[in-house]
Formats: C-alpha cells, structure tokens, sequence
C-alpha cells in the first residue's frame, strides 16, 4: 500500500538549535517526494522537492532534506530554527506523472521555545 | 489570477443542506486536484481533473461529493445531505500538467456542519 508515515506528531526544539523531521514511505514507482509547511489558517506552502539527481536538495527557509532510497526516508533538517519556523509540517509523495494526486503523512507540529 | 483561489474561506451549514465550493486555479494549469483535511490530520486525496473531465475520483467518500469542472478551469465541490462529519477543511490545488512541476494550494474552505 501506498503511504506516508511521519513518527513524530509533535516536536519542541530551542530557537537556534538545529532540526529534523522524519519521512518514511512506501510508494510502488518512482517516488517525487515534497514537504510543505502550513502556518495557522493558512494553505500548504512547498518547502522543497525531491524528483531525481543529487539526493541533497535545498529549499526555502534555509531548509533542506535529503533522499535515502535504501531506507525510504526524505528527512528534513534545519540547522538553526528560528521562532517563526513553528508550523506544522507534511511530508508528501507522487509520481512523476502528471495525474497522480500526492499522498500526505499526517504531519508534524513543531513548536519553538525561547 | 497569481495563486489558487478558494472562495468562501469559511462556510458555516446545517446538517442535511447543500454546499458548493469554489476552486479558481492557476491559469494554465490543467491539473486540478481536491483534497479534504481533517483536525489533526494531512490533506486526504478526494478527486483530480485533467481538463474536464475527472480523471480520478477514487477518493470521494461517498455519493454525496461530486465535483465538476466544466470548462477546464474553475472548479466545484458539491456536497448533498451534508453530514456533522464533512466538517473539515476543503483544499484545492492546481499543477501545469506536464513534467516535473509541483501542486500549488489555495488557502481551503473551512466547512462547519451545525
């Protein structure tokens, strides 16, 4: 079966400390892999996206995730969260086709202490 | 219009009425897809248009959802009967169609059955 599992469901971590938030999937092509984070009353935003070629991506907000095939993880990190950064955040997977809508994980909420 | 647009943002109904939700998205974008999110829950996949036509609606609840795109742009959902349960927020996305191209969401309808 298709999904997407993000173990922790709730995450505090100092201003100025560093972060990671897992993804595991299980997806039966060719995965296409995003995070996107969604701020109170708000729509989804991309953080970053995952299709092919270096494994290491970089997106906005100075965060970043990295593709593991072997252990079907799209982890994201970032090195020094800033207060704004509290949101929660969804893990998503597709394909590279067009037609296929994204499976989400039921998200992590981070919250960020002073 | 620059970003997807949903309209009314907020939908406040009685138990056994009819709603319709609006989805303008991206102009150009061929793609467009519904999802329905739940307290403390990711975006669940409910139906994708290509052009017209509804290309998957496998994730439509039940025979009260039903959602059409007549011309290929705007879109609605339509639910009948509704139920304390269809509460929820109601996203829509759109995506170019072709290659590797993300979603872009609209802000939701939130949708309150009273």
């Amino acid at each position: 079966a298709q999904s997407v599992t993000q173990p922790d469901i709730h995450i505090t971590v100092s201003e100025g400390a560093s972060l990671e938030l897992r993804c595991n999937y299980s997806y039966g092509a060719t995965p296409y892999l995003f995070w996107y984070v969604q701020s109170p009353g708000q729509g989804l935003q991309l953080l970053l996206k995952y299709f092919s070629g270096d494994t290491l991506v970089q997106g906005i907000k100075g965060f970043e995730a990295e593709f593991k095939r072997s252990q079907s993880s799209f982890n994201l990190r970032k090195p020094s969260v800033h207060w704004s950064d509290a949101a929660e955040y969804f893990c998503a997977v597709g394909a590279i086709q067009a037609g296929t809508a994204l499976i989400f994980g039921k998200g992590t909420t981070l919250s960020v202490s002073s | 219009g620059a970003g997807v647009s949903q309209t009314p943002s907020n939908k406040v109904t009685e138990k056994g009425k009819y709603v319709e939700l609006r989805c303008d998205p991206i102009s150009g974008h061929t793609a467009l897809y519904w999802y329905r999110q739940s307290l403390g829950q990711g975006p669940e996949f409910l139906i994708y248009f290509q052009g017209t036509g509804a290309a998957d609606d496998s994730g439509l609840p039940n025979d009260r959802f039903f959602a059409v795109r007549p011309e290929g742009s705007v879109s609605t959902l339509k639910i009948q009967r509704t139920e304390r349960g269809d509460s929820a927020v109601y996203l829509c996305a759109s995506r170019s169609g072709t290659g590797y191209t993300e979603a872009f969401f609209g802000q939701g309808t939130r949708l309150t059955v009273v």
